[in-house]
């Protein structure tokens, strides 16, 4: 149990450009979604938190008109990168915690964006 | 700010030997620490969990240890395999679902056949 599936895997755009990712729950509900992003050799580092149904909460520097999520059901959310450039390039790693659950987070299989 | 760290980049064991991985933390309140491991192009995996109420939380070849009055927490994999290797974080939580991790920078395992 607890599957968190991603999708795509990989994408690769053009500079100027708008990609959506997906962030699905399979078998469990999500009232919290988080949105990670990992540089090569970097840790993990937290971009949002998203939230069914309300506006995500967003970490400090991390523009929330360029990377747009949207939680609109308790398994999908979704991060839209818009107006992509080269230093967006990155692994962008989803997670969800278990409704019930106290503090595990179960992580999708990130998303590879390679911005040329 | 709460943080987590983890001060060895690399460890390298043999099979069939003990791995330890450290951790040390900040400004701990009533919080949850957690272990994932992560191979590249991957999402974390999950591997075990320790309140902040316990020592010693022991799952298969995995044991976590919370030293409270060091701030210090170690990961025991036994005996270590080379299917083992991989990065491996420590995170804390809040203690809800709702809870944000935050994560330490990461100690790659290699585990030597």
């Amino acid at each position: 149990g607890a599957v968190v599936s991603q999708h795509p895997s990989w994408v690769i755009c053009k500079s100027g450009t708008s990609v959506k990712i997906e962030c699905r729950s399979l078998d469990f509900q999500a009232t919290t979604m988080f949105w990670y992003r990992q540089f090569p050799k970097q840790s993990l580092m937290l971009m949002a938190t998203s939230n069914e149904g309300s506006k995500a909460t967003y970490e400090q520097g991390v523009e929330k008109d360029k990377f747009l999520i949207n939680h609109a059901s308790l398994t999908l959310s979704t991060l839209t990168v818009t107006s992509a450039h080269p230093e967006d390039s990155s692994f962008y790693i989803c997670s969800a915690g278990t409704s019930g659950g106290l503090y595990e987070q179960y992580f999708g299989p990130g998303t590879r964006l390679t911005v040329t | 700010d709460q943080q987590v760290k983890q001060n060895s980049p690399s460890l390298s064991v043999q099979e069939g030997r003990i791995s330890i991985l450290n951790c040390d933390y900040t400004n701990s309140m009533f919080d949850y620490f957690l272990w994932y491991k992560k191979y590249p192009a991957e999402g974390p995996t999950f591997l075990i969990s320790i309140s902040s109420i316990k020592d010693k939380n022991e799952d298969g070849r995995f044991t976590v240890f919370l030293n409270k009055s060091a701030k210090h927490l170690s990961l025991h994999i036994v005996p270590s395999q080379p299917g083992d290797s991989a990065v491996y974080f420590c995170a804390r939580s809040g203690g809800t679902s709702g809870s944000r991790l935050t994560f330490g920078e990461g100690t790659q395992l290699t585990v030597n056949p």
